[in-house]
């Protein structure tokens, strides 16, 4: 693909309910960053995996969210028990390793819980 | 730890007048730090990196390890730079997590 793409685009979703984001990374990108970005506010970082490592899931809110990637392909992010306050654009990022390498970030997704 | 401030939430100037977007950050190794921006409606890229030391659209930045700062700079502003900057870090040897700031938006007037 040509870029860092993440499904859906736009989800609402009503308070309780799960929702799963996905993000289709880079290939070959061996570093995939996820991010919160709520109104008006900046970029929150939530979860970062690097190769097979354990990730760094030192940003994840609370134990309802969790992420999950398959060695360097596809991750995906799961809130479980939506709340009104997990409303945000999550933001998906891949890039290579090493020095000076940028990361390439997704569309994002809109999540709307009502 | 990795933390990057950015003090100012929002920075209002006319066309013509130059522009500076303050970044700090707290990092004990030798860190990697990169400005990114978001036009509006456009998905978060990057705007320059401080190992490659360039300018980008007529932007700066130079890494002060002394007052551990980052600032980005453009001598005069345009209205087309109107949009949201993040600094960003990236930890150094075997560690790539890369933290944003809180972001800036720039607002050009004409």
């Amino acid at each position: 693909g040509a870029g860092v793409s993440q499904s859906p685009s736009n989800k609402v979703t009503e308070k309780g309910k799960d929702v799963e984001l996905r993000c289709d990374p880079i290939s070959g990108h061996t570093a995939l960053y996820w991010y919160r970005q709520r109104l008006g506010q900046g970029l929150e970082f939530l979860i970062y995996f690097q190769g097979n490592s354990a990730p760094d899931k030192s940003g994840l809110p609370s134990d309802r969210f969790s992420a999950e990637r398959t060695g360097e392909s596809v991750s995906t992010l799961t809130i479980q028990r939506t709340q009104q306050e997990d409303s945000a654009v999550y933001l998906c990022a891949s890039s290579l390793t090493g020095s000076g390498t940028e990361a390439f970030f997704g569309q994002g997704t809109r999540l709307t819980v009502v | 730890a990795q933390r990057v401030t950015q003090p100012e939430k929002l920075l209002s100037v006319f066309k013509g007048a130059p522009v500076e977007l303050k970044c700090n950050y707290s990092y004990s190794g030798s860190p990697e730090l990169f400005w990114y921006v978001q036009y509006s409606r456009q998905r978060l890229q990057l705007l320059l990196r401080h190992i490659s030391r360039e300018s980008i659209k007529g932007f700066t930045a130079d890494l002060n390890k002394g007052e551990t700062s980052f600032h980005l700079k453009k001598p005069f502003a345009q209205e087309e730079d109107s949009a949201m900057y993040y600094c960003a870090l990236k930890g150094g040897g075997s560690n790539y997590k890369l933290t944003f700031g809180k972001g800036t938006l720039l607002t050009v007037n004409p």
